[in-house]
């Protein structure tokens, strides 16, 4: 069963434009969840993370993610998009319920932005 | 500036070759591991190292080996057996002991198959 489902492998926004990821998560325990974000050829660079207390969490580059523990979503959101957003996005989480502590990731998203 | 170095950038592979990608920090974590990119796919865990001298595999370990005999090191061995190499292979790290601690990733080694 996957436990990180990413909706969209692509997206595509204009610049300016609200920028929605979205991200699921399939646990019986509420996982520590992650977005990360990938350039081409380059390593992984963490956007934000959510282990516990507030549920809206402000990462870099103006991101913003909030756990919704009803949905069991975690998606990843920005008021205004930029040209140098246009990226590739993770979804990543710690399952609780098992005795791993690596991530587990989504398939990821990649958003184009348009001028 | 601390961080993780993955060697080489880019590596080719002949039939029946194994080859080592490197990998090397300097964030003083006690955790390592090594992620598999395939397009569409996600990364997936290869294996993990949580101390010295210990790793466990993770979901794609077939076909691959790892030792971890220095903190700052763990090596990713791709052996003959890995019949479907071609990938972007990524390094980790982390502080072990709380688990919302982030990894920290490697620019990645991009190995092909000759």
């Amino acid at each position: 069963a996957q436990s990180v489902t990413q909706l969209g492998s692509h997206v595509s926004v204009s610049e300016g434009a609200l920028v929605l990821l979205r991200c699921n998560y399939s646990s019986s325990v509420p996982p520590y969840l992650f977005w990360y974000v990938q350039y081409p050829n380059q390593g992984l660079q963490l956007l934000l993370k959510y282990t516990t207390g507030a549920t809206l969490v402000k990462g870099i580059n103006g991101f913003e993610a909030e756990f919704k523990k009803s949905e069991t979503s975690f998606h990843l959101t920005k008021p205004s998009a930029h040209m140098s957003d246009a990226a590739e996005y993770f979804c990543a989480v710690i399952l609780m319920d098992t005795g791993r502590r690596a991530l587990t990731f989504g398939s990821g998203t990649r958003l184009q932005v348009q001028p | 500036d601390g961080g993780i170095t993955q060697s080489p950038k880019y590596l080719f592979r002949k039939e029946g070759q194994n080859v080592t990608l490197s990998c090397e920090q300097n964030l003083n974590h006690d955790a390592m591991y090594w992620y598999r990119q395939d397009p569409g796919q996600g990364l997936r865990l290869i294996y993990y190292s949580q101390i010295v001298n210990d790793f466990q595999k993770g979901d794609i370990a077939e076909g691959y080996s790892v030792s971890r005999e220095k903190k700052e090191s763990f090596p990713l061995t791709v052996t003959s057996a890995q019949k479907n190499p071609t990938a972007f292979y990524l390094c980790a790290s982390s502080q072990s002991g709380f688990d919302g601690q982030p990894q920290h990733f490697g620019d990645g080694t991009r190995l092909s198959i000759l």
